[in-house]
This record gives C-alpha cells, structure tokens and sequence, in this order.
C-alpha cells in the first residue's frame, strides 16, 4: 500500500511568520506531487504543483523535492489568518491519473 | 469558466438503499475521478474514468461503482448502502490522464446513510 504521511498538528504559527508544512511517500516511483489547501467545509483546492528536485516558488508558497529522500514540503512565507486550513499533499502513481492523498496537516495562523 | 459541478450537495438515504451522483468536469477536461473522504480514512481514491473508460479503481468493494458518458460527464453509483459509505464524495476533473496535472475538485456530494 503506498502511504503518504503528513503531521496532522495542528502546527499554530503567528501571522506574518513562515509555516512549514512536511511530507513523506514512499513510492519511489511517484512522479509529480501537489499541494492541496482544503477550508473546512470545502473541498480541496490545488495551491501548487512541483515535479523536479529543488524548490519551486509561487507568491507567499514555495513547494521543496526532494526525491532522494522522498520527502517533499510546503513553505509559507508571511501567513495570514486566511491561510488558516488544512493542507494536503497528494502524490501521482506512475503517471497515472491516480493520487494517494496524505491525512492534511491543520493549520492556525494567529492574529 | 465553470468549474466541477456535483449534484446533489447533500443527500441522506437509509442503509440497503442506493444511491447516484452525479459530475459534470470543467469543459475540455475529459478525465473524472472520484474520492471518498471521511475524517478517519482521508481522501481514498474511487476510481478514474476517461474516455467512457474505467482507467484505475480504488480499493473499494463492488458496491461502489461508476460510468462516464462521451460528454465526459460522470456518475457513481453505491448499492445495498451502509453506515461507513457515510461521507463527502468529490468529484476531480482533468484534462487527460498522464499529464501530470493536478486535479480541480467539485464542492462534493455530503451523504448520509442512517
């Protein structure tokens, strides 16, 4: 069974601090990752995508890969409240358009 | 654009009833999976479908099951319903299989089973 594991917290950081989000899998396999941010009540919105080692950055979120570790994390820079939710990281088996999903990580941002 | 369309939001159905919902994916996305998502299991992948085909199915028992037409619109089916089939189902269209793209989700059908 191929896992992808994720610290559910919550991880409570102040507003205007950088969050941290981690991520493990353990299909070496796996070819592109995402991050998902899911508000409660709603369903999950892709926030960023990465496929290559080394980092990728997208305003306030840069995405890290680290394939030989698989290890793969989400850095957000200057939190705000309203990033306050839930983020999920989902990895693709093989191409195939099938995702495992990790458990989310709840995150506060305090004002 | 108009994003995944899911009907209906919510439903609520007695154990040994089925049930269909229904996707419509964002125009040109010809690539509908479906998840399942309770707050002790996560997201747990249905099933895939693209171009009226089954592609990939989860590690779900038969009573689950699902169809795609050649507008790309998608249904799933669950039969003989239990308790634990209560949770939010969401629909996620992409463009094609393979592309490596992640998905966009619909708001999902809520369902309870009681």
């Amino acid at each position: 069974q191929k896992e992808v594991e994720q610290n559910s917290g919550p991880l409570s950081v102040p507003e205007g601090a950088i969050a941290s989000l981690n991520c493990t899998y353990s299909d070496r396999g796996s070819q592109s990752f995402f991050w998902y941010r899911q508000y409660s009540g709603k369903s999950p919105e892709l926030i960023m995508s990465i496929y290559s080692n080394g980092d990728k950055e997208d305003g306030r979120f840069t995405a890290q890969l680290n394939k030989a570790s698989q290890y793969v994390s989400l850095l957000i820079r200057d939190s705000q409240p309203s990033d306050s939710a839930t983020y999920l990281c989902a990895v693709n088996e093989n191409n195939f358009n099938k995702f495992y999903f990790g458990s989310g990580t709840k995150l506060n941002v305090k004002p | 654009k108009a994003g995944v369309t899911q009907t209906p939001r919510y439903l609520i159905k007695t154990r040994g009833q089925q049930v269909t919902l229904s996707c419509s994916p964002i125009s040109g996305h010809r690539s509908v999976s479906w998840y399942q998502q309770t707050p002790g299991q996560g997201l747990q992948f249905l099933f895939e479908y693209f171009s009226e085909t089954q592609r990939n199915k989860g590690n779900f028992p038969g009573r689950f099951s699902g169809r795609q037409f050649s507008n790309s619109r998608s249904e799933m089916n669950v039969s003989t319903l239990e308790l634990g089939d209560s949770a939010l189902y969401l629909c996620a269209s992409s463009l094609a299989p393979g592309t490596g793209d992640g998905y966009t989700f619909g708001s999902g059908t809520r369902l309870t089973v009681v």
